[in-house]
């Protein structure tokens, strides 16, 4: 079954700064790769996601990239705001009609130190 | 509408005991699943259905029971209750099964077994 590992476990940044999580899956069937996004004390949200048939996606300072290769995708940030702090969580799902199931990695706590 | 609901929000088991955590949405979502977070361990999915009738295991399905009954309504049942168990459990929902569209999770259940 699928396997997602992400790296690294904890970040720290200083305001202003970017900041690159990163992801590996193993199933090569896999073709959609959202990230969430998880406060302390809420519920995991959706902040952006890729499909297979895309190498880059933006939104404002978000950034999402694909390597289809080597199996790796990686989320950036740029210009982190104290408001970026939060858990970040990666995911991959080799989906086809109504069949599939999402996979998620450890989690990458970020921090940005104002 | 009130989106993904969870109940208990925090409940104390004692080893042996057996309960059911509620899920339930009202977006006439078809794919329902449950997932649980241990820290370092990210959020690691238990079982998932994806209509009324269907269910299947995820990644850590050993001691949970599932069933889907309604589309609105995808309770989790813990058997016999182990320390292991302790942990924090989402409920999450999307339009379609698969894995392949946005997630949108409950609140989450806190759950210790002493």
């Amino acid at each position: 079954g699928e396997n997602v590992e992400q790296h690294p476990s904890t970040l720290s940044v200083q305001e202003g700064d970017s900041a690159v999580i990163k992801c590996t899956y193993s199933d090569s069937a896999s073709n959609y790769f959202p990230w969430y996004k998880q406060e302390l004390g809420k519920r995991p949200q959706l902040i952006i996601d890729i499909r297979s048939n895309v190498g880059e996606k933006k939104d404002q300072r978000i950034a999402v990239t694909l390597n289809k290769t080597a199996k790796h995708f990686s989320l950036h940030i740029t210009e982190t705001q104290p408001e970026d702090s939060a858990v970040y969580f990666c995911a991959a799902s080799a989906y086809s009609g109504n069949t599939g199931k999402l996979i998620f990695g450890q989690g990458t706590t970020l921090q940005v130190k104002p | 509408n009130a989106g993904v609901t969870q109940t208990p929000k925090f409940q104390v088991l004692k080893t042996g005991q057996s309960m059911t955590l509620q899920c339930a949405q009202d977006m006439n979502h078809e794919y329902m699943s449950w997932y649980r977070q241990d820290p370092g361990m990210g959020l690691r999915l238990i079982h998932y259905s994806v209509g009324a009738g269907i269910t299947d295991q995820g990644e850590v399905p050993n001691g949970y029971n599932v069933s889907r009954s309604t589309t609105e309504d995808f309770p989790l049942r813990l058997l016999s209750a182990a320390p292991s168990q302790t942990s924090v459990y989402f409920c999450a929902s999307s339009k379609r099964g698969g894995g392949g569209e946005t997630q949108y999770f409950g609140p989450g259940t806190r759950l210790l077994v002493l």
